[in-house]
């Protein structure tokens, strides 16, 4: 079956740090890969995806690369800001029917 | 923002008592989930749909069921609730595209005592 293994957290920054959150993925087949982001108390929100081999997805300064041949999706800034603290989620999607997501990172930035 | 609404938002209530969490979408995707999320567990799927009267289980079903009589209402139902149902529990909709994203709501807090 299809998982998803994201770093563990809690992670804490400070302000203009670099950040990476590490992401990897067991699929059969080639399936589409996603960050979400958690702001306190809200829903998930789609930060930036990726649906092939190589496709680098970008959004808000966050970027991921489809590494195909390390199976693995990290996500990365340059420089956090403190609204940037949120949680975290990887997930794959292989095929229509549904997402699988890894266990969320939480991510706390400080001024 | 997608047209997602999920009622109640919080709820407390007792174990062994049945409880409906309701999910409207007004954007007609053709696929609707349910998804709790747990510390330490992401989100787990829980059911979705397909269409209309169309729906299948997820990874964690036990103890749910589903029911979506029209595109827009996806509900879930606890027939008898437990400690270990106390969540968040997030509907979520998608056109069906293996490439496509998943548009979440709110989500609803559930406790049981």
């Amino acid at each position: 079956g299809n998982s998803v293994t994201q770093m563990e957290g809690p992670v804490t920054l400070s302000e203009e740090a670099f950040l990476t959150i590490n992401c990897t993925y067991t699929a059969t087949g080639y399936p589409s890969l996603f960050w979400y982001v958690q702001y306190p108390g809200e829903g998930l929100q789609l930060l930036l995806k990726a649906t092939k081999a190589d496709d680098k997805g970008s959004n808000k300064g966050f970027e991921a690369t489809y590494r195909k041949e390390t199976t693995s999706f990290h996500l990365e800034k340059g420089s956090v800001q403190v609204s940037d603290s949120a949680v975290y989620f990887c997930a794959s999607r292989a095929g229509a029917r549904q997402l699988t997501f890894g266990s969320g990172t939480q991510l706390t930035v400080l001024p | 923002d997608a047209g997602i609404t999920q009622s109640p938002r919080h709820k407390v209530t007792e174990t062994g008592t049945p409880v409906t969490l309701r999910c409207h979408q007004t954007e007609n995707h053709r696929y609707m989930y349910w998804y709790r999320q747990d510390p330490g567990h992401g989100l787990r799927l829980i059911h979705y749909s397909y269409g209309v009267k169309d729906t299948d289980k997820g990874e964690v079903s036990d103890g749910y069921s589903v029911s979506r009589s029209k595109t827009e209402d996806f509900l879930l139902t606890l027939e008898s609730a437990t400690s270990s149902q106390t969540s968040v529990y997030f509907c979520a909709i998608s056109e069906g595209s293996d490439t496509g994203e998943l548009f979440f709501g709110e989500g609803s807090r559930l406790t049981v005592l």
